[in-house]
């Protein structure tokens, strides 16, 4: 079975440019997380969709925005893109939005900012 | 404010050498805790979730253990391929089922 699947890979962008991340999440699967890791830290919250709907926002600006497509693929949007947005983009699935789940975790997109 | 703390920030070990990771939380109705291994320039993968004080989950040399205010994942006699960043998160008690994670235990098994 395919796991979450993220892409691109690898994505190199200069400053103010706008950048579009894609997630299909585990066959099934109805929710998808975002997350961001700067190198040497742990992941940080972005968003939550569950069956399209927002769930959740971390404390991110309003550069970042996020939607759920009705096959629950997702997409990840940054505007205006500044140096310190350079990270690992993960995005993490789970099968609903119950009490005992456990989200699942692609591969990532390393954005560079340059 | 930090709501997970894990320590040793790094940690070397000599292949064989067991050893104890640990990872405290500060949040308060806990939902649940989770262990996961990321290795360099990779996604983090699940090992273990905990929900309840005393409960111990183990997956060939790892045992992962919780209390009321932290968790320890046991290596026991590691090999190189142990060698990873192991990321511990907790599940606040929100509606929605978001992780926060610590900055991660980085471990180097030498053969």
């Amino acid at each position: 079975d395919a796991g979450v699947t993220q892409s691109p890979t690898h994505l190199i962008k200069t400053r103010g440019q706008h950048v579009t991340l894609r997630c299909s999440p585990i066959s099934g699967h109805k929710s998808v997380s975002w997350y961001q890791q700067v190198l040497g830290q742990g992941p940080q919250f972005i968003f939550q969709y569950y069956e399209k709907e927002e769930r959740g926002r971390g404390n991110f600006p309003d550069r970042f925005s996020a939607r759920q497509f009705p096959n629950y693929s997702s997409e990840l949007n940054v505007n205006a893109l500044l140096l310190g947005d350079s990270a690992l983009y993960l995005c993490a699935s789970e099968g609903s939005s119950g009490f005992k789940n456990i989200q699942y975790f692609g591969a990532g997109t390393r954005l560079s900012v340059l | 404010e930090d709501q997970v703390t894990q320590s040793p920030e790094a940690l070397r070990l000599q292949e064989g050498e067991s050893s104890s990771l640990n990872c405290s939380y500060t949040v308060s109705g806990l939902r649940g805790l989770f262990w996961y291994r990321q290795d360099p320039g990779k996604g983090p993968e699940f090992l273990f979730t905990l929900y309840s004080a005393g409960e111990e989950k183990e997956k060939e040399r790892l045992k992962a253990t919780l209390t009321k205010k932290e968790s320890f994942l046991h290596i026991t006699a590691p090999k190189p391929e142990d060698s990873a960043t192991y990321l511990c998160a907790v599940q606040e008690p929100y509606g929605n089922n978001r992780l926060a994670f610590g900055k991660g235990n980085q471990v180097v098994v030498i053969p």
